[in-house]
């Protein structure tokens, strides 16, 4: 079966830090790959998405970055947190090819001080 | 661009109390998903409906896509404790083949008094 890891679950960064956020699939191939952000009750936010390796598309621009180094792995990434960039980030998969649901991870909820 | 708007953002019910949530797509969708996410927790696939006038249910839960494939509604009946989080609806954008993605709704946070 196919299970999705995300780390850390919690992280608290001072603003200015750089961040790096590990998302990782198992049990399949080829999946699509999304990084959504959730701000405190609020909605989700699709941020960056995958076909392949080396394949990332934005939504919205900002000082985050994405990287899908192999085919199971998606990095979200940034250089200098900012304050606004607190909020629960949610790394998900699709089979590619479907218009399956997606299938999210734990989240990681990261707060910057 | 695609927006999917969902209403109420809030709902409070008194146990036993039935719930719906509404939600429109600006577009026509070629199928609509329902996800709950509880407190703390990631958001949960429930349901994807595909046609056109299509009802769906799950236990107490009830789905619906409308005729015109844009809007949709999720109701529960006899609301329980184990109800409570939020729901949303998602709607895909793209193709399968590459830049599906999918476009969620705001949300409905359902409290539930017991």
């Amino acid at each position: 079966s196919q299970t999705i890891h995300q780390w850390p679950a919690t992280l608290v960064q001072p603003v200015g830090s750089p961040l790096s956020l590990e998302c990782t699939v198992e049990g399949t191939s080829n999946p699509n790959l999304y990084w959504y952000r959730q701000a405190a009750g609020r909605g989700l936010q699709l941020l960056f998405y995958s076909v392949g390796i080396g394949q990332i598309s934005s939504e919205v621009p900002q000082n985050l970055s994405a990287s899908r180094p192999q085919d199971r792995q998606f990095i979200l990434s940034s250089k200098k947190l900012l304050l606004s960039d607190s909020g629960f980030y949610l790394c998900a998969w699709v089979l590619r090819g479907t218009d399956s649901p997606l299938h999210f991870g734990n989240g990681t909820r990261l707060t910057v001080t | 661009g695609q927006q999917v708007m969902q209403i109420p953002q809030y709902q409070h019910v008194q146990e036993g109390e039935d719930f719906t949530t509404y939600c429109n797509s600006s577009t026509t969708l070629s199928n609509i998903q329902w996800y709950k996410q509880r407190p703390g927790g990631h958001p949960v696939f429930l349901i994807q409906l595909v046609k056109s006038g299509e009802v769906k249910k799950q236990k107490r839960l009830t789905f619906q896509f409308g005729e015109a494939k844009k809007n949709s509604s999720l109701h529960i009946t006899a609301t329980q404790t184990t109800d409570v989080g939020t729901y949303f609806c998602a709607g895909p954008k793209g193709s399968g083949a590459g830049s599906y993605q999918l476009t969620f709704g705001k949300g409905t946070k359902l409290s539930v008094i017991p």
